[in-house]
């Protein structure tokens, strides 16, 4: 069964760059899609976009300036990076697969999400 | 952006109770719509996708219809395990959006 983890620092200062890594476990990483989705305290869900294993991408028009998603299949794993951070950019910030079934593209599953703070 | 709106915002129902949860698109999104269920400090859990379409392992007693704008997320009966907030998320077109969730909650 496939577990993703989310891990980085949860403090970034303001203007500098945030970096996460998620970390899946129990499958590989090839052949799917990989999805970062944030949520800010109190507010809701937001898509931030999705990395292919091969390295193509799809990023929500609304952070496609600062964002950069990446994968490594050799580890495994695939990255976030959102540079020139302010405190809106303070949330949970969930990893998920995407699974292509017919007609349909599932987030699922999802990590934990981890709480990342931007704060001087 | 295709908004996505959810009614009620939280609800507050009893053991046994039949819950419906309603989801609004701005626009025609088809049938490509998800449900998902999240517990405080879990992952979230897919539920539903394709408007209608029961995630594997995801007991029968959750349903959900709708085409177009208007969806519904049906519980059949509420038990305690249900109780959580619940969002709706289409994908027809990008960027993906999330409605701003339903809390449901003990009475």
């Amino acid at each position: 069964q496939v577990q993703l983890e989310e891990s980085g620092p949860g403090l970034v200062k303001p203007s500098e760059t945030l970096s996460l890594t998620c970390t899946v476990s129990g499958g590989s990483i090839s052949s799917y899609y990989w999805s970062w989705i944030r949520q800010p305290p109190g507010k809701g869900l937001e898509w931030i976009g999705y990395i292919y294993y091969s390295g193509s991408t799809n990023y929500n028009p609304s952070l496609k300036s600062r964002l950069t998603i990446s994968v490594d299949t050799s580890k495994n794993e695939f990255s976030l990076k959102l540079s020139s951070v302010t405190a809106a950019d303070t949330a949970v910030y969930y990893c998920a697969r995407v699974r292509v079934v017919p007609a349909a593209l599932l987030l699922d599953p999802w990590g934990q999400g981890t709480l990342v703070t931007v704060s001087s | 952006d295709i908004q996505m709106t959810q009614s009620p915002s939280s609800l507050s129902a009893s053991i046994g109770d039949r819950v419906t949860i309603t989801c609004r698109a701005s626009q025609g999104i088809s049938s490509s719509l998800a449900w998902f269920q999240h517990k405080p400090g879990k992952a979230p859990k897919s539920l539903i996708y394709a408007a209608s379409t029961l995630q594997s392992g995801v007991p029968s007693k959750f349903s959900g219809s709708g085409f177009g704008t208007d969806f519904t997320l049906t519980i059949s009966s509420l038990q305690p395990e249900d109780f959580a907030t619940y969002y709706c998320q289409q994908y027809n077109s990008y960027p993906w959006t999330f409605g701003q969730g339903t809390k449901v909650e003990i009475k």
